[in-house]
């Protein structure tokens, strides 16, 4: 079946303008996640939504960064008044959310954002 | 606050050997999974292998073991018989109790499989 996709792969902005990154869990996967990747660095947790229950923002670097996720579903990182620290790769994953399974992050392709 | 640490930033290893990655980690939380995601160069996380903190026996997945030492607080990952596609960052992770809500990840070790 189909994995875990995000749109768009790329892209390239200039400071001071606002993305949204979109993400496509698998479908049955209740738990979404966003992470962010910098350039030789680990990744690093922004937010994650269970099923129906308040997301975790703990991650979020700052209130330029908001995510929502519709229905339960498509996910979607906003990043306003983007600045050039933000240029990163952008990476969503999604799992069962619950029980050992829960355990299994599967990851998109990742959005690599360039702010200029 | 919980850690991972990885202080191997690149390894290399010869074609059909094995080799270990280490991985240690904190924290106080009694019930924890550990897990190892591989990166290669396109990009994509793989999921590898995952160990809970109560686990009786190490994980293991084909050619991927986890040595888990509970004490020593380490997980390392030990890949037999190294193939060229094995190349790649591979990266530890630990996700917190409560619900395993969001993993933590290490800043990775580079390994190169030479033919």
């Amino acid at each position: 079946g189909a994995g875990v996709s995000q749109s768009p792969s790329n892209k390239v902005t200039e400071k001071g303008k606002d993305v949204e990154l979109r993400c496509d869990p698998i479908s049955g996967h209740t738990a979404l996640y966003w992470y962010r990747q910098s350039l030789g660095q680990g990744l690093e947790f922004l937010i994650y939504f269970q099923g129906n229950s308040a997301p975790d923002k703990s991650g979020l670097p700052s209130d330029r960064f908001s995510a929502e996720r519709t229905g339960g579903s498509v996910s979607t990182l906003t990043i306003q008044r983007t600045q050039q620290e933000d240029s990163a790769v952008y990476l969503c994953a999604s799992s069962l959310g619950r029980g050992r399974a829960a355990n299994e992050q599967f990851f998109g392709p990742g959005t690599r954002l360039t702010v200029l | 606050a919980q850690k991972i640490t990885q202080t191997q930033p690149g390894m290399f290893v010869q074609e059909k050997e094995a080799v270990t990655l280490d991985c240690t980690y904190d924290t106080s939380d009694p019930s924890y999974g550990l897990f190892w995601y591989k990166q290669p160069s396109s990009g994509e996380m793989i999921f590898l292998i995952y160990q809970g903190s109560y686990d009786q026996q190490n994980a293991t997945e084909g050619r991927y073991s986890l040595n888990f030492q509970k004490a020593r607080k380490s997980a390392n990952l030990v890949i037999s018989a190294s193939q060229l596609g094995d190349s790649a960052m591979y990266f530890c992770a630990m996700a917190a109790s409560g619900g395993y809500n969001k993993l933590i990840f290490g800043a990775g070790t580079r390994l190169a499989v030479h033919p």
